[in-house]
C-alpha cells in the first residue's frame, strides 16, 4: 500500500531564517506530488505541484520554492522566512490515470514563524 | 470566482442528530469529479468519496450519505446520527477535465468545520 511521510511535525522558527520540509511517498512510482498551505482556520491553498522529477508548477507567487530532486520526494523550501509564511503545510500525492485520482495527504507540519 | 462553495463556515450539532454540509460548484466542463474530505482535529486530510459527473446517483455508506444533483451543481453531504467523533473540518473538492496541466489539480473549498456536541 501507498504511504506518504512528512517531516518535522512541527516547527517553530524566528523571521529570515531558511526553510526545509520534506515529503515523501513509498509503494507507488511517478506520482504526481503537490504542497498546500492552510492558514488557521481557512481553506487550501495550492503552493506547487509537480508531475515529474525536477519538474515543478507554481500556484503562487511567493518566496517559497519547491524541487523534486527524486521521483517519490518533493521539498519545500525557503531562503528566508517571513511571519505570513506561518501556517500548517501538508504534501499530497495522486495517481496519474486522470482526473478521478483523489489525492492523499500526509500529516502536514505546523510552521510558527516567531 | 470560487470554484466550490462551501457557504456553511461553522455547523455545531447535538450528539445524535442528522446534518448535511452544503458543496456547489462552479464548472464549463462536462467531464468533472466531486470529492470529499474530512480533516479531524489532528491535521490529515482523510479521503471520503469521489463522485463523476456522469454519475447522479446517492451513495449511502454506513451513516455517511451524498447527493449529487447537477441540476444545482451541488454535491451535499449528510451524516445521520452524527457522533463526536464526526466533529472535523470537512471540504468539498472539484476536478475539472479541462485543465492540461498533467496533474489532477483539486479545487478545495473552504471547508465547514463540525461540531457535534454529547
Amino acid at each position: 500500500s501507498q504511504t506518504i511521510h512528512q517531516w518535522p511535525a512541527t516547527l517553530v522558527q524566528p523571521v529570515g531564517s531558511p526553510l526545509s520540509l520534506e515529503c515523501t511517498v513509498e509503494g507507488t512510482s511517478n506520482p504526481n506530488l503537490y504542497w498546500y498551505r492552510q492558514a488557521a482556520g481557512r481553506g487550501l491553498q495550492l503552493l506547487f505541484y509537480s508531475v515529474g522529477i525536477g519538474q515543478i508548477s507554481s500556484e503562487v507567487p511567493q518566496n517559497l520554492s519547491a524541487s523534486r530532486p527524486q521521483d517519490r520526494q518533493f521539498i519545500l523550501s525557503s531562503k528566508k522566512l517571513l511571519l505570513s509564511d506561518s501556517g500548517f503545510y501538508l504534501c499530497a500525492w495522486s495517481g496519474k490515470q486522470g482526473i478521478n485520482q483523489p489525492q492523499h495527504f500526509g500529516d502536514g507540519t505546523r510552521l510558527s514563524i516567531l | 470566482a470560487q470554484k466550490v462553495t462551501q457557504a456553511q463556515t461553522e455547523i455545531s450539532v447535538v450528539e445524535k442528530e442528522d446534518v448535511t454540509l452544503d458543496c456547489v460548484y462552479e464548472t464549463r466542463d462536462t467531464t468533472y469529479y466531486l470529492f470529499w474530505y474530512k480533516q479531524p482535529p489532528s491535521g490529515e486530510l482523510v479521503f471520503l468519496i469521489r463522485r463523476n459527473s456522469f454519475d447522479e446517483q446517492n451513495e449511502i455508506s454506513g451513516r455517511y450519505s451524498w447527493n449529487f444533483q447537477k441540476s444545482t451543481s451541488s454535491f451535499n453531504f449528510t451524516i445521520t446520527a452524527s457522533q463526536v467523533v464526526d466533529s472535523a473540518v470537512y471540504f468539498c473538492a472539484l476536478s475539472e477535465a479541462g485543465g492540461q496541466t498533467g496533474a489532477n489539480n483539486l479545487f478545495f473549498g473552504t471547508g465547514t468545520r463540525l461540531t457535534v456536541i454529547p
